[in-house]
């Protein structure tokens, strides 16, 4: 056990629908990350947020959008959903210090929530 | 950019065989390098990881991996496989402090391994 939680572990809903994902980062980790893991993507980084500010950005598209709260918890919000969205959604977490923002931090990964679209 | 490539996508080793997993990357600077697991419907565990020093890392459930600079690679080993061993293994990069001020890390497509008994 990784420490990270998400939920929910399964999503299936239709095409065009809106859909939220949570994270709860490893207690005291102040960076959150967001991947996307899919046949044939593989896995990619979407977004990294450290103490609730957007750090650093991948290939996130313009419908899906992200934000971590004040107690560090963070959600990605996917909108108008297309079948190609389907896929497993990691969230990780690291940085239990201040110091460690972009040096040798380790990621530690949630179990991860899997979104089917039909 | 950063990449990492892992030639092989699935590798199939007989029960208590030895096991190199090959991954290569590339990187404007010192890497960052990681193993990470993915047991079916599971989440991605650390293996090992290599940020610098020795370049023969250990890792958990006696895996080890070694960073060659020349030769841009960071293989995965272990000298004996367990059945339990059967996953999926993801090679992956982070630029740390060079990622201006992001962590992400890059990861490679994956090797499949089966455990024959």
């Amino acid at each position: 056990d990784s420490g990270v939680t998400q939920t929910p572990k399964h999503l299936i809903t239709a095409t065009g629908q809106r859909v939220t994902l949570r994270c709860s980062p490893r207690s005291g980790d102040l960076s959150v990350y967001w991947y996307q893991q899919s046949l044939d993507q593989g896995l990619q980084f979407l977004i990294q947020y450290y103490n609730g500010e957007e750090r650093a950005k991948g290939n996130i598209l313009e419908r899906f959008s992200a934000q971590q709260f004040p107690d560090l918890h963070s959600e990605l919000n996917l909108s108008s959903l297309e079948l190609g969205d389907s896929a497993l959604y990691f969230c990780a977490s690291s940085g239990r210090q201040a110091s460690t923002l972009g040096s040798t931090d380790t990621q530690y990964f949630g179990p991860g929530t899997r979104l089917t679209v039909l | 950019a950063q990449s990492v490539t892992q030639p092989d996508i699935h590798i199939t080793v007989s029960e208590g065989a030895s096991l190199e997993l090959r991954c290569n990357y590339s990187y404007g600077a010192t890497p960052y390098l990681f193993w990470y697991v993915q047991s079916p419907g599971q989440g991605l565990q650390l293996l090992l990881k290599y940020f610098s020093g020795d370049t023969l890392v250990q890792g958990i459930k006696g895996f080890e991996a070694e960073f060659k600079r020349s030769q841009s690679s960071f293989n995965l080993r272990k000298p004996s496989v367990h059945w339990s061993d059967a996953a999926e293994y993801f090679c992956a990069v982070g630029g740390g402090i060079l990622t201006g001020g992001g962590n992400k890390l890059t990861f490679g497509t994956g090797t499949q391994l089966k455990v024959e008994l």
